[in-house]
Formats: structure tokens, sequence, C-alpha cells
């Protein structure tokens, strides 16, 4: 079954303009993580911002947050005042139980920021 | 800032040729981890190496994978008698050991392919 799933296989944003990315989950676990990570056209993954599933607050790391909802299962990725330098891919991932273990990646969303 | 390297960034090789792809984690980073990326599709967790062992392994990391931790800094990906499909990027990551779990970081990747 499916745990991480992006529906988006490609967004168009314009410049400085805000996007959401989405990301839907499937755990039944109560403790895990949350992760969404950039993959530009050069091939390495740049990690962007982290929520665990007992974090009170929405993570937020500079243009970057996280939209947590927690019973819907969603952790939806926003970005605001996209720059030119925001298009690439971006995966979403989930880290389950253990803490420690394998990050199961989403298939990932495509982001082009137009000029 | 610390970051995982991975060399090299690229090789070819003859289809059947053993290859080694190495990856220096984070210093005080205790998980290592190594990833699979075939072109255009999503990330797939190959195995994670803790406490020189390994912890967990997909399907894909059969008797053709292993790994190893030769040294106090490197963490290598052997994949022997290599094959066509083996055709891909492959990442490292490594994590620090923490309650409630913590991102992986990734290295640059290593572009295989195999000819």
């Amino acid at each position: 079954a499916q745990k991480i799933t992006q529906t988006q296989p490609g967004m168009f944003v314009q410049e400085k303009e805000a996007v959401t990315l989405d990301c839907t989950y499937d755990t039944s676990d109560p403790s895990y993580g949350l992760f969404w990570y950039k993959q530009p056209s050069s091939g390495e993954m740049i990690f962007l911002i982290y929520q665990g599933s007992y974090d009170q607050q929405n993570a937020t790391e500079g243009r970057y947050s996280l939209n947590f909802q927690k019973a819907r299962k969603s952790a939806n990725l926003v970005i605001s005042a996209s720059q030119l330098g925001d298009s690439a891919m971006y995966f979403c991932a989930m880290r389950e139980p253990g803490g420690y273990q394998k990050v199961t990646f989403g298939t990932g969303t495509k982001l082009q920021v137009i000029p | 800032e610390p970051e995982v390297t991975q060399t090299p960034s690229h090789q070819v090789t003859q289809m059947g040729q053993e290859v080694i792809l190495r990856c220096v984690p984070i210093s005080n980073h205790l998980y290592f981890y190594w990833y699979r990326q075939i072109l255009g599709q999503k990330v797939e967790f190959l195995v994670s190496f803790y406490n020189n062992e390994i912890s967990e392994k997909s399907e894909i990391f059969d008797d053709q994978f292993s790994v190893e931790r030769p040294d106090g800094s490197n963490f290598t990906l052997k994949i022997r008698s290599t094959k066509l499909e083996d055709s891909a990027m492959y990442f490292c990551a490594s994590s620090e050991v923490r309650e409630g779990g913590t991102e992986a970081f990734f290295g640059q990747g290593t572009r295989l392919t195999v000819v």
C-alpha cells in the first residue's frame, strides 16, 4: 500500500507567488516524522523541513512551511515568495516508528517557477 | 556545515563488472543508508546500517549488493556483477540517533551507468 502520496506530478507558479505542494501519508503508528526534500536538476537531495507527529506547531524554515493536518494525514509544503531557483522536484517522505529507520518517499512533484 | 560526501559523482561500468560506491557520512551520525533512484522514478530505500550491521533492507537489496564500513569514516555499497537495470542515481544518507527520530542528510549522489 502506498504510504506517501503526492497527487501532483507537476505544478507551475509565478515568481514571487506562494505555492502549496500536496502530500498525504498513511500510518497506523502515532509516532512518525515527515520530511520534504528538494531535488534540483543536478540530482542532489536537499533537506528542507521536518515535522514530528507530536509537534504542536507547524514546522517553518525560512520560506518553507509545513501545513500539518494530523487528522487528515496531510503534510503539505508551502513555499512563499517563489524564486526561479525553486524550480525542482520536491519529495515528501515519512520516517516510521523506531525513530531511526528508513525514510519512505513519495513519487515527487515537479515545480516550475515562471518569471 | 557538515555534509555527506559521495565519490565518484559519476561511474560508468561494463555489465558484469563490480562497482564500489563510496560515502563519507557526517562524523557524529550513527545511522547510514543507501537509496536508489532510477531515472525519472521515485527514490527507493535499499538498506540501513547501524552499529556495524544491517538494520533493515528492502527486497531490492539482494545478494548482488553488500555494504561495509571498512574504517571509521567510510561507508561503501558494493554491487557485484552489475546489470543494465542497476543504472541509477545512488544516494548515501546519514542521521543522528535521537529520541523521536531525525532527518536524514543526503549526499549529492553517484550516477551509475551500466553499459
